[in-house]
């Protein structure tokens, strides 16, 4: 969906480097999302915000941070990267009430060595 | 396109069948559940949801139903067509907390044969 952009699209970082993850939309949604998809599995929730000021841990927030810059903006961060963390990335939003239609980013591909 | 899983459960499907994905889920408190598909490359999309309180829901070509006695969950897609194939997922909600978080299944790749 055009609407939610990620960027970079694909990243091959080694362990301890720090790496932001950047997702834009312009869909005027006040959710945002960050989930992880690792091979196997579902998608797993790192991080969520309801809007600027609301940032809520998911299910497994450790190891990453966020920052909602704006309400288009909302930026995943690796404070020291590790191999584990290697895995597809999607931002997502939703509008305020209807949550369970979520609007997916391409999705990131991070790959650390 | 992206590899989302390499060892998810696979139906195949003739072009023109209908195909069946189920899902089995297993908090009976959850309110909400979801069904998505997603295409290689890309992220998942939304096809359709249900209430707890319904146990059928029509969609364009798409069916989903609900039997809570055994907590499954199934999409039923009508005419299957090679656009169909995809992997996709059942969700439901966070029930108990008000943050309205979603719960993802692991998936069923959908592979349908010309």
């Amino acid at each position: 969906d055009a609407d939610v952009t990620q960027t970079p699209r694909n990243r091959i970082t080694k362990t301890g480097k720090r790496i932001m993850l950047e997702c834009s939309q312009t869909k005027g949604h006040d959710r945002m999302y960050w989930y992880r998809q690792d091979p196997g599995l579902g998608l797993r929730l790192i991080y969520y915000s309801f809007d600027v000021k609301d940032i809520n841990k998911g299910e497994i927030s450790d190891g990453y941070s966020v920052s909602r810059q704006a309400q288009a903006k909302f930026s995943l961060s690796l404070e020291s990267a590790i191999p584990n963390q290697t895995a597809l990335y999607f931002c997502a939003t939703s509008v305020r009430d209807t949550y369970n239609e979520q609007f997916f980013g391409p999705g990131t591909r991070l790959t650390v060595l | 396109g992206e590899s989302v899983g390499l060892h998810l459960p696979t139906l195949s499907v003739q072009e023109g069948d209908n195909s069946i994905i189920n899902c089995a889920y297993s908090n009976s408190a959850s309110d909400y559940f979801i069904w998505y598909k997603q295409e290689s490359g890309k992220g998942p999309q939304f096809i359709i949801d249900i209430r707890s309180n319904m146990d059928k829901r029509q969609g364009q070509r798409v069916t989903v139903l609900l039997n809570k006695t055994v907590k499954h969950l199934s999409l039923q897609i009508a005419a299957t067509q090679p656009g169909d194939s995809a992997v996709y997922f059942c969700a439901e909600n966070n029930p108990g907390d008000s943050s309205y978080k979603l719960i993802f299944g692991s998936g069923t790749r959908l592979l349908v044969r010309p």
